[in-house]
């Protein structure tokens, strides 16, 4: 079935590595995706990967992914208190599947 | 462009009432979604729309619900009658998919309490 699969919370200290974590069931998906929601807003695209490629890397931003597992995870470096948001992973090249993200709670 | 474009952005109504969601894509993108935003059940998919025409409505919690996009820079969504539970952010979002790229932009969401 159709299923992305998160933790619900995840709390870092400031100025640490934040890893946030999915699993998901589709793969045919021809690209996966990470968005990022801030308060009182929509989603909003953070990054997306190519599924033959196993890791995309843009400035404080890693994606790695694991097609045999079907893993993908996020990486933030040097956590801010401006990345506090709920991220959501999602799959799927039309129906597009999102997980029910994960809340990124930054600690002084 | 000015993204996408919900009204109105807060909805307080008394149940039994209808409702109208409205949504304007961003120009050019041929897809359209709503969703619907709970604590309880996170980010629910309730219709897609390809080039104006629905794909999928199997979101769609009940018959009380219905969308139409009756052109390229329109859609909505109704709720009638509406019921206390059907109170969510509902979100539109928009997309131009390119290959198997279908990168969604949303609006701000409309945030609606049914009383």
């Amino acid at each position: 079935g159709e299923d992305v699969e998160q933790s619900l919370f995840l709390s870092v200290r400031e100025g640490d590595s934040s890893v946030i974590n999915c699993t998901y069931t589709d793969s045919s998906s021809t690209y996966l995706y990470w968005y990022k929601q801030e308060p009182g807003a929509g989603l909003q695209l953070l990054t997306y990967i190519f599924s033959n490629m196993d890791m995309k890397q843009d400035q404080r931003l890693t994606v790695l992914l694991n097609k045999k597992d079907k893993h993908l995870s996020l990486r933030i470096a040097d956590t801010q208190t401006g990345d506090s948001a709920i991220y959501f992973c999602a799959e799927r090249d039309d129906k597009i599947i999102f997980g029910k993200g994960t809340r990124l709670h930054i600690l002084p | 462009d000015a993204g996408v474009i919900q009204s109105p952005r807060h909805e307080v109504t008394e149940m039994g009432q209808e409702v109208t969601l409205r949504c304007k894509p961003i120009s050019g993108h041929d897809y359209l979604f709503w969703y619907r935003q709970t604590m309880m059940r996170g980010l629910e998919l309730l219709i897609y729309f390809n080039n104006n025409v629905p794909i999928d409505d199997s979101g769609m919690p009940e018959d009380r619900f219905s969308a139409k996009m009756p052109n390229a820079s329109f859609s909505t969504l109704k709720i009638q009658p509406s019921e206390p539970r059907d109170s969510a952010v509902y979100f539109c979002a928009s997309s131009l998919r390119r290959g198997g790229l279908n990168i969604q932009y949303f609006g701000a969401g409309t945030r609606l309490s049914v009383l």
